[in-house]
């Protein structure tokens, strides 16, 4: 079945750590992206990608990283730099101006 | 400036009830797109309908319709004789021909159907 693969669906961390959520795609889709969804609120974008190889920072970036090595792929790093990292993790993915796909989530908490 | 307003954080109705959840939109842009997404307990975002600004027309599926009316720039969102299982949050999304594939989402409106 084509669609969005995220994982872990739950991860916790230590202050101080850096941890990585996992996201793939098999829909063939160009551009896919990271949200941040913090409770009762809507989401804010983190990072974008157009294309393999390249990226774009969001609207809240800072203290997060990316890559873009494959097509399926597009890994969001958590690094010790986001102060409050807590917060569910949403990953999707679209072709052109089409509507995006979104994964399952990831909640992330630091203990 | 947000580009997607939900006024309407919560809503609760009665089973079978008909309720309408409201988006306003804000751009420059003559071409651009409209979306709607269930967000229900899972999480996982469920896209429900995608809106061209060139097609005004109004949209049923099932229980669900759409009104699209460009004059007052709002999206607004139908649910006929509402079911339990139409409990969730619903997104509000826009997309710009010139920022290419970034979408700016609504906060949410949380919709509890009650038995």
């Amino acid at each position: 079945d084509g669609g969005i693969t995220q994982s872990p669906k739950y991860l916790f961390r230590k202050e101080g750590q850096n941890v990585t959520l996992s996201c793939e795609q098999n829909l063939n889709h160009d551009a896919m992206y990271w949200y941040r969804q913090d409770p009762g609120q809507g989401l804010r974008l983190i990072y974008y990608s157009q294309i393999v190889n390249d990226f774009q920072k969001g609207d809240i970036a800072e203290g997060y990283s990316v890559s873009r090595e494959k097509k399926e792929s597009f890994p969001l790093t958590v690094t010790s730099a986001q102060k409050n990292p807590t917060a569910f993790y949403l990953c999707a993915s679209s072709s052109g101006v089409n509507e995006q796909f979104f994964g399952p989530g990831t909640r992330l908490t630091v203990l | 400036a947000q580009k997607v307003t939900q006024a309407q954080t919560e809503i609760s109705v009665v089973e079978k009830e008909d309720v309408t959840l409201d988006c306003v939109y804000e751009t420059r842009d003559t071409t651009y797109y409209l979306f709607w997404y269930k967000q229900p307990p899972s999480g996982e975002l469920v896209f429900l309908i995608r809106r061209n600004s060139f097609d005004e027309q109004n949209e049923i599926s099932g229980r669900y319709s759409w009104n699209f009316q460009k004059s007052t720039s709002s999206f607004n969102f139908t649910i006929t004789a509402s079911q339990v299982v139409d409990s969730a949050v619903y997104f509000c999304a826009l997309s710009e021909a010139r920022t290419g594939n970034q979408f700016y989402f609504g906060t949410g409106t949380s919709l509890t159907v009650i038995p």
